[in-house]
């Protein structure tokens, strides 16, 4: 089957650094995306990875390691309204569909 | 980022009636876009691809005679709930399919919120 994986929750303080694992197991992998939703919003384009390594978005940078099948999120300096769900999403290619992970809430605290 | 419209942002209905749900790709000509529900604090589910100019395909467990979907253009699909019931209320989100640069991203629409009494 394919599937992604993420941590559930992720609890952090203003200020600080968190990292956002994902890891996947896909029959066929184009991109890794991630996306980010607010309570009773949609959910918004964050980045993308098509190739290996770090790409920086402001305080957002995401990381793809296609060999080990991983990626991450960064996020920096972070404030009180980055509290949200984020979710990663592989395109596997050959169909369009992208295959998302079941999110992780972050908390962040003053 | 490109914009996506989606309307109505929230709609309620007795049961047994149906809802038209539209969205719309304002600055981009989308050949795909996707119909997504979700429940509450869950990932997003996706119900079908909506192709410009074709059927759509539907997941599985996914009834197309209860969710009508129609991609008339490059910038607007729709989804008819047909024939509405309490359990189909839900968060109904809808995205538009982009590629550019090499880049395959999604962007979605602010979602509607359907209450079935």
């Amino acid at each position: 089957g394919q599937s992604l994986e993420q941590p559930s929750e992720v609890t952090a303080v203003e200020g600080a650094i968190v990292q956002i694992n994902c890891t996947y197991q896909t029959s066929g992998f184009y991109g890794l995306s991630w996306y980010q939703q607010h309570d009773g919003g949609a959910p918004t384009f964050l980045s993308y990875n098509a190739l290996d390594g770090l790409e920086e978005t402001g305080r957002f940078s995401s990381f793809l390691s296609r060999s080990d099948s991983y990626g991450y999120l960064l996020l920096q300096e972070l404030q009180m309204k980055d509290s949200a769900s984020y979710f990663c999403a592989v395109s596997p290619g050959n169909n369009r569909k992208l295959i998302w992970g079941l999110g992780t809430s972050l908390a962040v605290n003053p | 980022g490109a914009v996506v419209s989606q309307h109505p942002s929230r709609v309620i209905c007795k049961s047994g009636t149906s809802v038209k749900i539209e969205c719309r790709s304002l600055d981009f000509q989308a050949t795909t876009m996707f119909w997504y529900r979700q429940f509450p604090k869950k990932s997003l589910m996706l119900m079908a691809t909506s192709n410009e100019g074709s059927k759509a395909t539907y997941e599985q467990g996914v009834e197309k005679d209860k969710f009508l979907i129609n991609h008339a253009s490059l910038t607007l699909s729709t989804l008819t709930v047909t024939s509405a019931h309490p359990e189909d209320s839900s968060f109904y989100i809808c995205s538009a399919r982009r590629i550019a640069g090499g880049r395959e991203t999604q962007y979605f629409g602010p979602g509607t919120r359907l209450l079935v009494l």
